[in-house]
């Protein structure tokens, strides 16, 4: 079945540590998203891909930086710079043309 | 800026009872909206979009949503709710340029209670 991967569920880090989080989809969609969740303040997007081998700023990019190498893949690191990055991420993707999104199962990051 | 306002953080609701989640947004183009349900840990699933035509859509699980364009609004209603529907609820509107599509703008979601 077609859908999207994230991996893994949970991950723990110490504070100022770098972190990868990887997402990928067989749905052969165009484009990717990340986004982050916080108890109450919904999902807020951190970075989005359209075609491969570009991306554009969401309203939180601060402190995350993203590659898309691959359509299949789009990582997501964390870096040292985050200042808050205890929380629950999210990737998507879409295809244009049926205006869907699908999301994945999620990351659980938590530094210590 | 596109913004999607739920203004009900929580709601309680017997089982057997019937359900109106609101959402209100903005958006200066014509709106593409989605209402997800989010079961704790886990990722979203689509209940249902609207994206133009007849302004009542139905979902999966016996979800429906109304687009009222003069207010504005996308309330999703059920009209007799499971314990199993107890989870959070977004709303969202989607935003495109030229180039594709640029991602969902996420109200704060409604947490729904099922009591007994």
């Amino acid at each position: 079945d077609g859908g999207i991967t994230q991996s893994p569920k949970y991950l723990f880090r110490k504070e100022g540590q770098n972190v990868t989080l990887s997402c990928e989809q067989n749905l052969n969609h165009d484009a990717m998203y990340w986004y982050r969740q916080d108890p109450g303040q919904g999902l807020r997007l951190i970075y989005y891909s359209q075609i491969v081998n570009d991306f554009q700023k969401g309203d939180i990019a601060e402190g995350y930086s993203v590659s898309r190498e691959k359509k299949e893949s789009f990582p997501l690191t964390v870096t040292s710079a985050q200042k808050n990055p205890t929380a629950f991420y999210l990737c998507a993707s879409s295809i244009f043309q049926n205006y869907g999104y699908t999301f994945g199962s999620g990351t659980r990051l938590t530094v210590v | 800026a596109q913004s999607v306002t739920q203004p009900d953080i929580h709601i309680t609701v017997s089982e057997g009872a019937s359900l109106e989640l609101r959402c209100n947004y903005s958006y200066g183009a014509t709106p593409y909206l989605f209402w997800y349900v989010q079961s704790p840990g886990q990722g979203l699933q689509l209940l249902l979009k609207y994206f133009s035509g007849d302004t009542l859509v139905q979902g999966i699980k016996g979800f429906e949503a109304e687009f009222k364009r003069s207010q504005s609004s996308f309330n999703l209603r059920k009209p007799s709710v499971h314990w199993s529907d107890a989870a959070e609820y977004f709303c969202a509107v989607a935003t495109y340029s030229g180039g594709g599509a640029d991602g969902l703008t996420f109200g704060k979601g409604t947490h729904l209670i099922i009591q007994p």
